[in-house]
C-alpha cells in the first residue's frame, strides 16, 4: 500500500532563517506531488506541483521554492522566511485523475 | 479559474442528518472531492462524483449536479467523531496535471 511521509511534523523559526520540509512516497511510481499550506481557519492553497523529478511548477508568487531530487521526494525550502509564512503545510500525492490526493500528516510552522 | 463556496459552521446533534452544500464555477470541470479535516490533522478522502447523481458510502453520501454547479454531502447517524472539518475539492477540466482547488471547509460540530 502507499503511504507518504513528511516532516517534520512541528517546527518554530526565526524570521529570516531557512526552511527546509521534506516529504517522501512509499509504493508508487512516479506520482504527481503536491504542497499546500492552509492559515488557520481557512481552506488549502496549492503552493506547488510536480509531475516527474525536477519538473516543479508554481502556483502563487511567494518566497518558498520547491524541489523533486528524487521520483519520491518533494522538499519545500526558503532562504528567508517571513512572518506571513506561517502555516500548516500539506504535502500530497496523486496519480490518476478520477483518483483523491493523499495526505501527509502536515507540518505546523511558526514563525517568530 | 475556479470559486469554490461552501458554509462556515454546522452545528446538529448526535443521531441526527447534516447537509453541507458545496457551489462552485470553473472554467471545466473533472470531479469534485470531498476531504474531512480533523482539527490539527490532515484531510483524508470521503467521497468523489464524476457524474451526476448521488454515491453512497456507509453513513456518508454525497450528491453532484454538474449542470447547477452544486454538489452536497450528506452525513447520516451523526456521531460525536464526526465533528470535523468538511472540504469540497474541485478538479478543473482544462488542467492536465489533475490539481485541486479548495473550497475554506465546513466546520461541522455535533453536540450531545
Amino acid at each position: 500500500s502507499q503511504t507518504i511521509h513528511q516532516w517534520p511534523a512541528t517546527l518554530v523559526q526565526p524570521v529570516g532563517s531557512p526552511l527546509s520540509l521534506e516529504c517522501t512516497v512509499e509504493g508508487t511510481s512516479n506520482p504527481n506531488l503536491y504542497w499546500y499550506r492552509q492559515a488557520a481557519g481557512r481552506g488549502l492553497q496549492l503552493l506547488f506541483y510536480s509531475v516527474g523529478i525536477g519538473q516543479i511548477s508554481s502556483e502563487v508568487p511567494q518566497n518558498l521554492s520547491a524541489s523533486r531530487p528524487q521520483d519520491r521526494q518533494f522538499i519545500l525550502s526558503s532562504k528567508k522566511l517571513l512572518l506571513s509564512d506561517s502555516g500548516f503545510y500539506l504535502c500530497a500525492w496523486g496519480t490518476k485523475f478520477d483518483q483523491p490526493q493523499h495526505f501527509g500528516d502536515g507540518t505546523r510552522l511558526s514563525i517568530l | 479559474g475556479q470559486n469554490i463556496d461552501q458554509p462556515t459552521e454546522m452545528t446538529a446533534t448526535e443521531g441526527a442528518i447534516v447537509q453541507i452544500n458545496c457551489t462552485y464555477q470553473t472554467s471545466g470541470f473533472n470531479g469534485l472531492f470531498w476531504y474531512q479535516q480533523h482539527a490539527g490533522e490532515a484531510p483524508t478522502f470521503l467521497s468523489y462524483n464524476v457524474l451526476d447523481g448521488l454515491e453512497e458510502k456507509g453513513r456518508f453520501s454525497s450528491f453532484l449536479s454538474r449542470s447547477k454547479g452544486y454538489s452536497y454531502l450528506l452525513l447520516k447517524e451523526l456521531q460525536m467523531k464526526d465533528s470535523a472539518s468538511y472540504l469540497c475539492a474541485v478538479r478543473d477540466g482544462t488542467d492536465s496535471w489533475g490539481k485541486l482547488q479548495f473550497g475554506a471547509g465546513t466546520q461541522v460540530v455535533v453536540t450531545p
